[in-house]
Order: C-alpha cells, then structure tokens, then sequence
C-alpha cells in the first residue's frame, strides 16, 4: 500500500521560475491538503480539497495553486517561485469528515534562491 | 480563529525516563479532537495518540499517555520509559469537530533528545 506519495523529494529553483509538486494518494480518500512547515512556525494550511472538483484556501495560499481534477491527485502549483517559499511542503489526505486520521507523504524540501 | 502553543522548543531526558511536553490551545469550540505528531529525522509525520474532547478520560497507547485538562486548554504527552527512537519532533494538533475539510491546526513543535 503506497499510501501519499509526494514528488520530488528534493528541490531548488531559482527566483521567478515556476514548478509542481506532486501528490498522489491511492487510499480513495475525500479530503487531501497541502500543509508548509517553517522552523518556529509548525505546519500551516495552504490549500485543501474536499473532494474532485472542489478546492480551497487554508491560512497561507498566497503563491500557491492547486487543483483536483481526481480523487487520486492533488498538485500543489508555484508560479512565480520566491526565498520566502523556501520550506517543506507536505500533502496529507483522510477519509472523509468525522474520520479524523491523517495520512501524510514524505514531504518536499523546497529551496528557492 | 483556533492557535495552538507549544512553550518548550527542546527538551532532552535520559533513556528510560519519562518526559512530558506541554501543549496549551484557544479555542471557543466546545467539541474537538486533539492529537500529538512525531516527526523523526526521516521528515515522515505519524500520529502518536487522539484525544477526544468530550472524553473525559485522557487517552493512552503504550508508553505514550496525555494529561488533558478541557477547562485549563491544556493537552500535555507524557512519555515513559523513553527510548532513542524517542527522539523526534512532537507536534500538538487540533481539529474541530466534523470539521469541513478535516483541517489540522499545529502548534511551533518540541525537539525532544533522548540521551544514552
């Protein structure tokens, strides 16, 4: 069972150029969400998902898009990348409302210069 | 809007003891869930125990126990007999109740060392 399989594992960009990261779950879950992880700050919400089609804004979408076109895969968009993105990102998917178990991938570290 | 807190940024204890960490939460919710992460230095994140808040009793698995006080908003993690894969960073996370989108709001996060 791979369970929330994040790409790459390891990235660095320059400033301006754009990239996706990858998140793909096979536990047919509703709910996935992208989450950044800063030192001093603990994981914040940027994006969520309640299902294919339906996407919306966490605490710190500013930079970042996503769309759900499948159950399956939930990919997070930098545009325009910049040093204030510098992080790692996690994805994290559960069941549906009231099943409040979250599953999470390995994580991106994302440095941005 | 909820906040989570976590006041102690490291914390070491030696092998086989016990250490607790501290975790404090705002909220005006009355029904919620609360759960303690580790974070390994391998990055993967892996539920250590949940609590619900309109259970009184404090949850328990293993070694792993929390002292939660609903009135106090505290939600502390009690590890006994600590091991060296003990070591990690530990996250305070709440969700609310039936909450749309199944949304986790974490504290700062505790580095915890256990020494040989």
């Amino acid at each position: 069972n791979a369970g929330v399989t994040q790409t790459p594992k390891f990235q660095v960009l320059k400033t301006g150029q754009s990239m996706t990261l990858q998140c793909a779950q096979d536990m047919n879950h509703e709910y996935m969400s992208w989450y950044r992880q800063d030192p001093g700050m603990g994981l914040r919400l940027i994006h969520y998902s309640v299902g294919a089609g339906i996407t919306d804004q966490g605490e710190v979408p500013n930079g970042y898009n996503v769309s759900r076109s499948t159950t399956e895969d939930f990919p997070l968009r930098l545009l325009s990348a910049a040093p204030s993105q510098t992080s790692v990102y996690f994805c994290a998917s559960s069941r549906r409302a009231g099943v409040t178990e979250a599953f999470f991938g390995q994580g991106t570290r994302l440095t941005v210069v | 809007a909820q906040t989570v807190t976590q006041s102690q940024p490291e914390m070491s204890v030696q092998e086989a003891e016990t250490v607790t960490l501290s975790c404090t939460y705002d909220t005006s919710e009355n029904n919620y869930y609360l759960f303690w992460y580790k974070q390994p230095p391998s990055r993967q994140m892996i539920l250590v125990i949940r609590q619900e808040a309109y259970k009184q009793q404090n949850a328990t698995e293993n070694r792993f126990s929390v002292n939660f006080q609903k009135a106090a908003k505290s939600f502390s993690l009690k590890i006994s007999d600590s091991q060296l894969g003990d070591t990690a960073m530990y996250f305070c996370a709440f969700m609310k109740l039936r909450e749309y989108g199944n949304k986790l709001v974490f504290g700062a996060g505790t580095i915890l060392r256990v020494k040989s």
